[in-house]
């Protein structure tokens, strides 16, 4: 089946530790991005990338890092300087014909 | 100001009613329009694009209005299964904004 893929689905971590969520897709989309969502509010852009080996920070990238090696994958990393990584992470690739966003079912960070 | 702002609710209406949400934003700029739908703890899922021309979907309405800098999302005959959190998502150059989401819950 064609989709999103997010692993894992819950994570914990202890404070300090850098942390890699991954994110595979296989409907052969150029844009991914990355959001997070805290309980009660939007999602906020973290990163986001239009093509491969290229990406831009969005509005809350200090602390996290990407790549985008490949087409497929973009995984995102939490690093020890994200100083409230316990959230929500979400993924998503974008439809060239529509725009439509499609999302993983994302990925519950936890800091111990 | 931020980008896309909506109404954060709640909205709670009765089974039946007819309930809209508006959602402004602030880029002139900005190309094209969704409204998506995320049930608690899940991921968005897209419930409409929004055109120019205004569109339906069964008991869902959308329209834009670029003058006003606003989109709306009217639901007709409300059901149980609507509620959840409806998020506006607003693209400039591949740049993809969210609302902050409304908050809607239909009650028997």
């Amino acid at each position: 089946d064609g989709g999103i893929t997010q692993s894992p689905k819950y994570l914990f971590r202890k404070e300090g530790q850098n942390v890699t969520l991954s994110c595979e897709q296989n409907l052969n989309h150029d844009a991914m991005y990355w959001y997070r969502q805290d309980p009660g509010q939007g999602l906020r852009l973290i990163y986001y990338s239009q093509i491969v080996n290229d990406f831009q920070k969005g509005d809350i990238a200090e602390g996290y890092s990407v790549s985008r090696e490949k087409k497929e994958s973009f995984p995102l990393t939490v690093t020890s300087a994200q100083k409230n990584p316990t959230a929500f992470y979400l993924c998503a690739s974008q439809g060239w014909n529509t725009g439509e966003l499609f999302f993983g079912e994302g990925s519950r960070l936890t800091v111990l | 100001r931020k980008e896309v702002e909506q109404d954060p609710g709640p909205f709670n209406v009765p089974e039946g009613a007819t309930v809209a949400f508006n959602c402004t934003y602030s880029n002139s700029a900005s190309q094209s329009f969704f409204w998506y739908r995320q049930d608690c703890r899940k991921e968005p899922k897209l419930l409409m694009s929004v055109y120019s021309s205004g569109n339906e979907d069964g008991r869902f309405t959308a329209q834009l209005n670029r003058a006003s800098q606003y989109i709306s999302l009217l639901i007709r005959d409300s059901k149980l299964s609507d509620s959840a959190t409806y998020l506006c998502v607003v693209n400039n150059n591949n740049d993809m904004r969210f609302g902050a989401g409304t908050r809607l819950t239909v009650k028997p």
